[in-house]
């Protein structure tokens, strides 16, 4: 099945450093989702993106859905170690099943103390 | 808020055996989802379904089928289970017609198929 690039792959960063990360399509989407994935847990919703240019936050979190709608980035200010997991970017296309996601894979962060 | 549950959250099971997960939501969502997650490959839809009775293959559907014989339980079984079914398996749900259709998950059963 298709999916979506995201990038980067993973990182890891000091304590206080702000993240930045981001996913691209090759065909454009009406919604975006950014979830977070602890270890050993299912993926809990953080922000969700539902027009072009949009830009929403959620605490120290940040995401934007790209004007060419075939983009978004998510992210970080001022990261805390409970920021460490694994972060997916989602999207829903136009056409087809209306009701399914096609999921990044994934950028593992990690944050030292 | 919505409230997604997993029978197990841990199961090991010899290869052959039939395994059932079970998925139980509590906000009358019309769709549900099964997923796996393995290393290297992120999320791949194995089944959905948009309604009861109703279902639809995913993108990896072989080797499983499902079950949705009430709106809120959404059953993933394996037939006859084999070692390259050893995953973590999520189930979603959301809701249809809002044009938000934002799906959320469950805690996820890590499956181990000897």
């Amino acid at each position: 099945g298709q999916q979506l690039n995201q990038s980067p792959q993973s990182m890891f960063i000091q304590e206080g450093e702000d993240v930045s990360m981001n996913c691209t399509s090759s065909s454009i989407f009406n919604t975006w989702l950014w979830y977070k994935q602890d270890p050993g847990e299912g993926p809990v919703l953080l922000i969700a993106l539902y027009k072009a240019g949009e830009l929403t936050s959620n605490g120290r979190l940040t995401a934007q859905f790209g004007i060419t709608r075939k983009d978004s980035f998510l992210n970080i200010s001022a990261s805390i170690p409970s920021d460490v997991g694994i972060y997916f970017c989602a999207g829903r296309g136009y056409g087809g099943a209306t009701n399914k996601l096609i999921f990044g894979t994934g950028t593992l962060l990690a944050v030292q103390p | 808020d919505v409230k997604v549950t997993q029978s197990s959250r841990y199961l090991v099971k010899r290869t052959g055996e039939k395994v059932f997960l079970e998925c139980v939501q509590d906000m009358d969502h019309e769709n549900m989802f099964w997923y796996r997650q393995d290393p290297g490959l992120g999320l791949r839809l194995i089944y959905f379904s948009y309604d009861v009775k109703m279902k639809e293959k995913g993108d990896i559907p072989e080797g499983y089928s499902v079950s949705r014989e009430k709106k809120e339980r959404f059953s993933l079984i394996l037939e006859s289970a084999s070692t390259n079914q050893t995953s973590m398996y999520l189930c979603a749900s959301s809701l249809s017609g809002t044009g938000k259709e934002t799906q959320y998950f469950g805690p996820g059963t890590r499956l181990l198929v000897l």
